[in-house]
């Protein structure tokens, strides 16, 4: 049954840590979007790519994050230096290249940062 | 700017009640408006609205929107208490396909 995987499930790090969290989008979906959900702001979207190129990061701290695609089936979200107010779970969303938008989240990577 | 808003943000009812969602919305070349259920873990997709007035159903939840008031509202009847969970309201907008911008959703907690 498709779905879209993530890694780590949870991750606790001290503050200055490199954090890398991992998606592997649903076979065949063009489109992965990076969300970072926190209880004051919600669902965020930080960044989008589609058939692998970046589309729009404008959600993103440029300081700190990068998230690339470096192939069809996996995509990367990095922080360097993390901070404590990075904790979050941070969720991979797939989409297909029908007209049909549903988006399919992962489970998501709860992140704590000390 | 483009915002989605959700009320109310919380609401707690007995199994068997019937409750009214709603999200108000004001973004850019709107595209349709999507339903999700996020209970522990990601959320999980309800429905998607693209016309005004056509209900939208399945089981005990309906959805409907009304795109010249730029609002939906999602219905559950007969709540049960595994109906307990955030429900997001996002409008998906925009070119080509469109991004999705989420409501704060809203915490629907369904007690026996």
């Amino acid at each position: 049954d498709a779905r879209v995987t993530q890694t780590p499930r949870d991750k606790v790090t001290e503050m200055g840590q490199e954090v890398t969290m991992r998606c592997q989008p649903i076979l065949g979906h063009n489109t992965v979007f990076w969300y970072r959900q926190t209880m004051m702001q919600g669902l965020e979207l930080l960044a989008y790519f589609r058939n692998r190129a970046p589309l729009d990061d404008s959600g993103m701290p440029k300081d700190r994050f990068s998230a690339e695609m470096p192939d069809a089936t996996l995509a990367t979200l990095k922080i360097q230096p993390s901070e404590p107010r990075d904790s979050a779970v941070y969720f991979c969303a797939s989409r297909g290249s029908g007209l049909n938008n549903e988006q399919f989240f992962g489970p998501g990577t709860r992140l704590t940062v000390l | 700017e483009d915002k989605v808003v959700q009320s109310p943000l919380s609401l707690v009812v007995h199994e068997g009640d019937t409750v009214t969602l709603n999200c108000s919305y004001e973004v850019t070349n709107f595209r349709s408006l999507l339903w999700y259920k996020q209970e522990k873990k990601a959320p999980t997709f309800l429905f998607m609205l693209t016309s005004s007035g056509i209900e939208k159903k399945s089981g005990r939840l309906s959805s409907i929107l009304d795109k010249k008031e730029l609002f939906s509202i999602l219905n559950i009847t007969a709540t049960q208490t595994g109906d307990s969970a955030i429900y997001l309201c996002a409008p998906n907008y925009g070119g080509s396909q469109g991004n999705l911008i989420f409501g704060k959703g809203t915490k629907l907690s369904v007690k026996p």
